[in-house]
């Protein structure tokens, strides 16, 4: 199976434009987060996604949002970007079902895009 | 909230030496614990998990760690490392309702020949 892929690997953009980043799921997985791994806060959750619908989301401003379209892909978008953006921005898939009350898997992480904001 | 501490930043080791590497968490629930690697320029590899059983889990690569409940750690160790195993560590938990991982900093491990 494919592992987790993300596009673009790099990205270079000014302050006060926007990104769109983008994450397919291993074949199978339904469930994708996101998270933001910086040298100075580490990495930090920034959303959950299952079957179209955010079911968890981090402590991050109302400017990075995301979605999950029917075939599982993801995206996510940071708006009116700050130099404080740059980081590396890795998804993750899992195999957890819609109704699994106890989660017994594990996600697995994509090779991130890195985001430098100038 | 849920935190995730590992007390090791940095660790120098020699190849042959044995090594174990600090994870403790606060939450009072039932928790799944992992460690991800992170060698350079390589993406986050899962090394090991535990969610339930025996609490001496088995990873990739040679690794163990051994969840201790009445310490809410989870250490991982490896008896004898390797030049190969120079990377990030980082340990995780989450919730069974969840995905959502909290990360601790990350131990940066580095093994010279």
């Amino acid at each position: 199976k494919a592992g987790v892929t993300q596009t673009p690997r790099y990205l270079i953009k000014t302050r006060g434009q926007q990104v769109t980043l983008s994450c397919s799921p291993i074949s199978g997985h339904r469930s994708v987060s996101w998270y933001q791994q910086t040298p100075g806060q580490g990495l930090q959750f920034l959303f959950e996604y299952f079957s179209e619908t955010q079911r968890n989301k981090g402590n991050f401003p109302g400017r990075f949002s995301g979605r999950q379209f029917s075939n599982s892909r993801s995206e996510m978008n940071v708006s009116t970007l700050e130099l404080g953006d740059s980081a590396l921005y890795l998804c993750a898939s899992s195999s957890r079902g819609q109704g699994a009350r106890v989660s017994t898997t594990s996600q697995y992480f994509g090779p991130g895009t890195r985001l430098t904001v100038t | 909230a849920q935190s995730v501490s590992q007390h090791n930043h940095h660790v120098i080791l020699s190849e042959a030496a044995s090594l174990e590497l600090g994870c403790n968490y606060s939450y009072g629930g039932t928790v799944n614990l992992f460690w991800y690697v992170q060698y350079p320029g390589q993406h986050l590899q899962l090394l090991l998990k535990y969610f339930s059983g025996d609490p001496l889990v088995k990873g990739i690569k040679g690794f163990e760690a051994e969840f201790i409940k009445s310490k809410f750690s989870f250490n991982l160790r490896k008896p004898s490392v390797q030049w190969s195993d120079t990377a990030e560590y980082f340990c995780a938990v989450n919730t069974p309702n969840t995905d959502k991982l909290i990360f601790g900093t990350g131990t940066r491990l580095q093994v010279f020949p």
